[in-house]
C-alpha cells in the first residue's frame, strides 16, 4: 500500500507558483520521497527526489518539513503543459514504488 | 540514451485467453518493475525483477508472471484473463535497487478483456 497521502486535485493559474503538498507520516531516516508526474495518455516520468534537505531542479523544487512527515513539490511558475497527475512516492525495500491515487493538478489559462 | 519501450500499444482479448506483453529497457539497466493502472487510478506495482530474477511483488495473484533477460527486454505474462485485468500495463526500468535511482517509464500497452 501506499505510504503516502495527497489532495486528490488542485488548481492553479497560469504562471502563478504551485504548491503540491504530501504526507508521508511513517518516513524513516534513510527513505527517500520521490515525485513523479503523468501527463495524460503517457506513462508517470520523473519530477525530483529528495532525503533531507531541500532540493531543485530545472523542473521544480522539494522543500522536506524538518521532521520529514511531510513535503511540498513546488512548481514555480505553472504553464499549461504542467497540467498532470502528480504521486509523491515513499519508496519500499529494493525501490518499489507503490502509487496512491495523487494530486490532478489543473492549470488555468 | 534510448528510452523505454513497449509493445503492443494496444491489445483486445477475451475471458480466459492469455497475453504477453513487452518491454524494452534502457540499455543498463539492471532493474524493471511492472505497473497495472487501472482507469482514473495510480500504478499499481506488480512485481521487480533485477538481473533476471523476481526481487518483489505486489498484491497480485501468480497468473501474473514475468521474465527479464540478458538483453535488457523483459516479458509480462497473464494467465487466465479476466475481465478486471483491463487496464493500463506500465514497465520502468531503472540502473539498479538503490533508493535515488530513477524509474524510467514506457508509454503502457493498454490491454481490454472482453
Amino acid at each position: 500500500d501506499a505510504k503516502t497521502t495527497q489532495p486528490n486535485s488542485m488548481e492553479s493559474n497560469e504562471e502563478e507558483p504551485v504548491h503540491l503538498p504530501c504526507n508521508h507520516s511513517t518516513i524513516s531516516g534513510t527513505d527517500y520521497i520521490h515525485w513523479y508526474r503523468q501527463l495524460p495518455s503517457q506513462g508517470p516520468e520523473y519530477v525530483i527526489h529528495g532525503l533531507t534537505s531541500n532540493v531543485n531542479n530545472r523542473m521544480a523544487s522539494l522543500a522536506i518539513a524538518e521532521d520529514r512527515k511531510s513535503s511540498t513539490l513546488i512548481l514555480h511558475r505553472a504553464t499549461l503543459r504542467d497540467a498532470a497527475v502528480y504521486y509523491c512516492i515513499q519508496p519500499n525495500t529494493g525501490n518499489q514504488f507503490y502509487f496512491g491515487t495523487g494530486t490532478s493538478l489543473t492549470v488555468i489559462p | 540514451e534510448t528510452g523505454v519501450t513497449q509493445s503492443p500499444t494496444h491489445l483486445i482479448k477475451t475471458r480466459g485467453q492469455q497475453v504477453t506483453l513487452r518491454c524494452s529497457s534502457q540499455s543498463g539497466h539492471n532493474t524493471v518493475s511492472w505497473y497495472q493502472q487501472a482507469l482514473g487510478q495510480g500504478p499499481q506495482f506488480i512485481f521487480q525483477y533485477y538481473r533476471e530474477e523476481e526481487n518483489g511483488r505486489g498484491n497480485f495473484p501468480p497468473r501474473f508472471s514475468g521474465l527479464q533477460f540478458p538483453n535488457y527486454s523483459s516479458e509480462l505474462n497473464v494467465n487466465a484473463l479476466e475481465l478486471d485485468d483491463s487496464a493500463l500495463y506500465l514497465c520502468a526500468s531503472s540502473l539498479g535497487l538503490a533508493f535515488t535511482d530513477t524509474q524510467y517509464f514506457g508509454p503502457g500497452t493498454r490491454l481490454t478483456v472482453l
